[in-house]
C-alpha cells in the first residue's frame, strides 16, 4: 500500500464554518506534510510533522491548525477562513523528514471558501 | 527559497518525444526531482537524480543534468495521451531539505 488518502475530495465552507481535512497513510512513514496549492502554481509547504511532533510551521495563519493524532493520521482544522484560502490542499508523507526521494502525495482536497 | 525556473507550455504529438526544461540557481543542490500532476490530482514523483550524476534513464524517461549551467531536463520518449499533465521540477539543497518547486510546465499531448 503506497497510498496517501485524503478526505474529503472537495469541500465548500463559509467563512464562519469550522471544518477539518484528513490525511491517512499506512506505509509506516514518520513524516507527514501539508501543502497548499493555488491554481496553476507550485505547492507551498505549510506544516511538517516528524514522529507526531510539529517540526515546521511556515508562518501559517492560526486559522489553520494542524494535528497529528497518531503516526498514520494528519488533520488540518480550519476556522474562520477567507476566500483567498481557497486552494488545493495536499498531504504528503515520507519515511522520515525530508526524505523526498521516497515521498508520496495524496490526491488533495479542493477547498472553496465562500 | 531558491529560484527554480521552468517554461510554461508544451504541445506535442502522440508518439513524439517531449523535452521539458528547468533551470535552478542553488549550486549546493543535492537532489533534483521531476513531479507529474494530472488535472485535479496530487503530485506523483516521476524520477529524481542525485547531483553528482549527469543522466538517469527510467523506461521512457531520461533526466539530464548539466551542473555547469544549472540546467535540468526531462525527456519523455513515445509521448502518450496519458502524459498530458503539469510537470514540476524541484530541488533540495545542502542545509535546506525543503522542496523548492519550479513554476511548472503544462504538457498537452495531441492524438
Amino acid at each position: 500500500d503506497t497510498e496517501v488518502t485524503q478526505t474529503p475530495k472537495h469541500l465548500v465552507m463559509g467563512m464562519t464554518n469550522k471544518k477539518s481535512l484528513k490525511c491517512e497513510q499506512h506505509m509506516g512513514h514518520r513524516a507527514m506534510y501539508w501543502y497548499k496549492q493555488k491554481a496553476k502554481k507550485p505547492p507551498e509547504l505549510m506544516f511538517v510533522y516528524s514522529y507526531e511532533k510539529l517540526s515546521i510551521n511556515e508562518s501559517v495563519p492560526s486559522r489553520f491548525s494542524p494535528e497529528c493524532p497518531n503516526s498514520s493520521l494528519l488533520n488540518l482544522h480550519l476556522h474562520a477562513l477567507q476566500p483567498e484560502d481557497s486552494a488545493l490542499y495536499l498531504c504528503a508523507s515520507s519515511q522520515v523528514e525530508d526524505r523526498h526521494t521516497e515521498a508520496f502525495f495524496g490526491q488533495g482536497t479542493r477547498l472553496t471558501v465562500v | 527559497g531558491e529560484d527554480v525556473e521552468q517554461s510554461l507550455f508544451l504541445s506535442v504529438r502522440e508518439g513524439d518525444s517531449s523535452v521539458i526544461n528547468c533551470t535552478y540557481t542553488d549550486s549546493s543542490s543535492t537532489y533534483l526531482y521531476w513531479y507529474k500532476q494530472e488535472p485535479g490530482a496530487g503530485l506523483q514523483l516521476l524520477t529524481y537524480i542525485f547531483s553528482n550524476m549527469d543522466m538517469k534513464q527510467d523506461q521512457r524517461l531520461t533526466v539530464l543534468l548539466n551542473k555547469k549551467d544549472k540546467h535540468l531536463s526531462l525527456r519523455i520518449a513515445d509521448t502518450q495521451t496519458g502524459d498530458s499533465a503539469i510537470y514540476f521540477c524541484a530541488e533540495t539543497a545542502y542545509g535546506n531539505n525543503r522542496l523548492a518547486f519550479g513554476k511548472g510546465n503544462q504538457v498537452v499531448v495531441i492524438p
